[in-house]
């Protein structure tokens, strides 16, 4: 079966720096990719990761561990159009993406 | 660059009708287009994959005679939801890879937000 979760929700403040958690147990594995939605909008892409570590671009990070089905996104120098929703989402083997519920973070000032 | 397009961007219809969703790529050719719907507060469930000439591949629980989809060409897929019911309204999102070894790299539409009255 394919089980991708992530928190529901999570508040920062401005300025800070939040980690958003996805951990997965899919069939297959063929990277896993982060994407920001903003409500009413659709998704777009921030990040994909497809081997153990650590990739940087900017204020956003992320990170897998394919031993451990985990990943996580780190946001920096937190700023308020920062608030989305941030979803993580698994290719599997026969290239399609599975998306988690996604995570709805409020940047407050 | 690679930028898709989706027309319309909202919809209202009456129970029983039938509506067409397009979406378009129009900076690139698109092998893959992928249909999703997303229910308030939910995530993205993927709908069908479908590929330039070739019938949609449909996922499990996707009616394949109610959400009929055509890709005839390398820069548009549409998606019809026929006799559409209340329970078919959701926000309606394509993307588009240009290769089917990269659809890692998938570009999502704005969306269309279908309400079936």
């Amino acid at each position: 079966g394919q089980n991708i979760d992530q928190p529901t929700e999570m508040t920062a403040t401005e300025g800070a720096i939040v980690q958003i958690n996805c951990t997965y147990q899919t069939s297959g594995f063929n990277g896993l990719s982060w994407y920001q939605q903003h409500a009413g909008e659709a998704p777009t892409f921030l990040s994909y990761n497809v081997l153990d570590g650590l990739e940087e671009k900017g204020r956003f990070s992320s990170f897998l561990s394919r031993s451990k089905g985990y990943s996580y996104l780190l946001l920096k120098e937190l700023q308020m159009k920062d608030s989305a929703s941030y979803l993580c989402a698994v290719r599997d083997l026969a290239d399609k993406l599975i998306f988690g519920t996604g995570t709805r973070l409020q940047v407050f000032p | 660059g690679a930028v898709v397009s989706q027309h319309p961007s909202w919809v209202i219809c009456k129970s029983g009708t039938s509506v067409k969703i397009e979406c378009r790529s129009l900076d690139f050719q698109a092998t893959t287009m992928f249909w999703y719907r997303q229910f308030p507060k939910q995530s993205l469930m993927l709908m069908a994959t479908s590929n330039e000439g070739s019938k949609a591949t449909y996922e499990q629980g996707v009616e394949k005679d109610k959400f009929l989809i055509n890709h005839a060409s390398l820069t548009l897929s549409t998606l019809t939801v026929t006799s559409a019911h209340p329970e078919d309204s959701s926000f309606y999102i394509c993307s588009a890879s240009p290769s089917r070894e990269y659809v890692d790299t998938q570009y999502f539409g704005p969306g269309t937000r279908l309400t079936v009255l």
